[in-house]
């Protein structure tokens, strides 16, 4: 059990529709990192959030949004839904948001758009 | 963006044998990371390595950070069933994760009986 928690584990959406994944960090971790892992282009960077700010943005799409909560839980934002963004969103969290730091990732949520 | 070539694709073995795989990158990192992934699962940090030609053990895991700070490799001895799954490189650049993880594409790792 890496301490991150990722809620729902499984998510069945139609296109079109808006969901929300839920993310909380191990236990005194300030970082949180998003990435969608498909078969096809293997774990891709989505976006960073240290202590509430936005750190860094990666391939994330303008129909993705995040944000980190004063706890330091996050949440992904996804609308417009469409196919081709089915697959597994992770969440990692670490210590800092800076280099020299491990990541320690969520089981994921399963996205299925259909 | 980066790119991180990781090799082999996949590696079909015999229990018992030992199994390499490496990563290169384009560009340096400061940091660079293994990961194992399970079907169903988020992958899981096996080692980290933070300094140019450091040699890290974990078990019977070895992983070795390049001399160039671009490129790593990992080693697992006398493999066992457990052992399946697919590994992740991971390398973090002197941006201070400004791009977050930059990851191969994965070694998947099949034992045969």
């Amino acid at each position: 059990d890496s301490g991150v928690t990722q809620t729902p584990k499984h998510l069945i959406t139609a296109t079109g529709q808006r969901v929300t994944l839920r993310c909380s960090p191990r236990s005194g971790d300030l970082s949180v990192y998003w990435y969608q892992q498909s078969l096809d282009q293997g774990l891709q960077f989505l976006i960073q959030y240290y202590n509430g700010e936005e750190r860094a943005k990666g391939n994330i799409l303008e129909r993705f949004s995040a944000q980190q909560f004063p706890d330091l839980h996050s949440e992904l934002n996804l609308s417009s839904l469409e196919l081709g963004d089915s697959a597994l969103y992770f969440c990692a969290s670490s210590v800092d948001g800076g280099g020299y730091t491990e990541a320690f990732f969520g089981q994921g949520t399963r996205l299925t758009v259909v | 963006g980066q790119q991180l070539n990781q090799s082999p694709q996949s590696m079909f073995i015999q229990e018992g044998e030992d199994v390499s795989m490496n990563c290169t990158s384009s560009s340096i990192f400061n940091t660079w990371l293994w990961y194992k992934q399970d079907p169903g699962e988020g992958p899981v940090l096996l080692i980290a390595l933070y300094k140019a030609g450091e040699l890290t053990s974990n078990g019977r895991l070895t992983a070795q950070f390049g001399i160039t700070r671009k490129d790593s490799f990992l080693n697992i001895s006398a493999s066992i069933p457990s052992d399946v799954g697919i590994y992740f490189c991971a390398g973090l650049d002197s941006g201070g994760g400004a791009d977050g993880l930059t990851f191969g594409k994965g070694t998947h790792l099949i034992i045969q009986p």
